[in-house]
């Protein structure tokens, strides 16, 4: 039981390029976010997905598409990268019957030059 | 909506010191908190989560939060710091419902030997 996995765990993208960020868990949760994280921002939610085939927008969505390609997956996808979207990619799995509690994965590391 | 306010950014104490780390929430509707940790490069682990019952909660690696509705907080504490608590601590509030967290920006723990 993986839990919720990301990949890739860092990346380096030049400014203007495009680059997809692939979250899957494997617990059968509907729910599914995206945040980034900033020094001192705290966690800031780009884009969830309450269930399979439903997409919404959180706080800071600008620049940003998603993707649930299934129950198990969902993907954030950069078009153009920019340099303020330097920052640190949080996947996280959610399932009221399990508790209420958000599952996070491990991070991707992305720096846009 | 709903927000969070962590009350310090940095908080430092020495080995075998009250850790006292707070929180305090805004919310519409009776909230679910939770504490959320992270260690350096890695993700977030839930500490401990109030969603109904008992207003003090206890959570791993020794320490409890007491949810206050007068107060409307959440503050954390362990007794005794060891020099493993060093981290990074998230505080986070979701009404009853099948909503995103809302996150604090989270406060840094550092132990003095």
């Amino acid at each position: 039981n993986a839990g919720v996995t990301q990949t890739p765990k860092f990346q380096v993208l030049k400014t203007g390029q495009s680059m997809t960020l692939q979250c899957a868990q494997d617990m059968n949760h509907n729910s599914m976010y995206w945040y980034r994280q900033d020094p001192g921002m705290g966690l800031r939610l780009i884009y969830y997905s309450a269930s399979e085939g439903t997409t919404d927008k959180g706080e800071v969505p600008n620049g940003y598409n998603v993707s649930r390609l299934n129950k198990r997956e969902f993907s954030l996808r950069l078009e153009s990268a920019a340099p303020s979207q330097t920052s640190v990619y949080f996947c996280a799995s959610f399932q009221s019957v399990t508790g209420y509690e958000q599952y996070f994965g491990p991070g991707t590391r992305l720096t846009v030059t | 909506a709903q927000s969070v306010t962590q009350l310090g950014s940095h908080v430092s104490v020495s080995e075998g010191a009250l850790v006292l780390l707070r929180c305090n929430y805004s919310s519409s509707v009776p909230p679910y908190l939770f504490w959320y940790v992270q260690y350096p490069n890695q993700g977030l682990q839930l500490l401990l989560k109030y969603t109904t019952g008992a207003t003090l909660v206890k959570g791993i690696n020794g320490f409890e939060a007491e949810f206050k509705k007068s107060e409307t907080s959440f503050h954390l504490t362990k007794p005794s710091a060891h020099m493993s608590d060093a981290a990074e601590y998230f505080c986070a509030v979701s009404d009853r419902g099948n909503t995103p967290l809302v996150f604090g920006k989270g406060t840094r723990l550092s132990v003095i030997a």
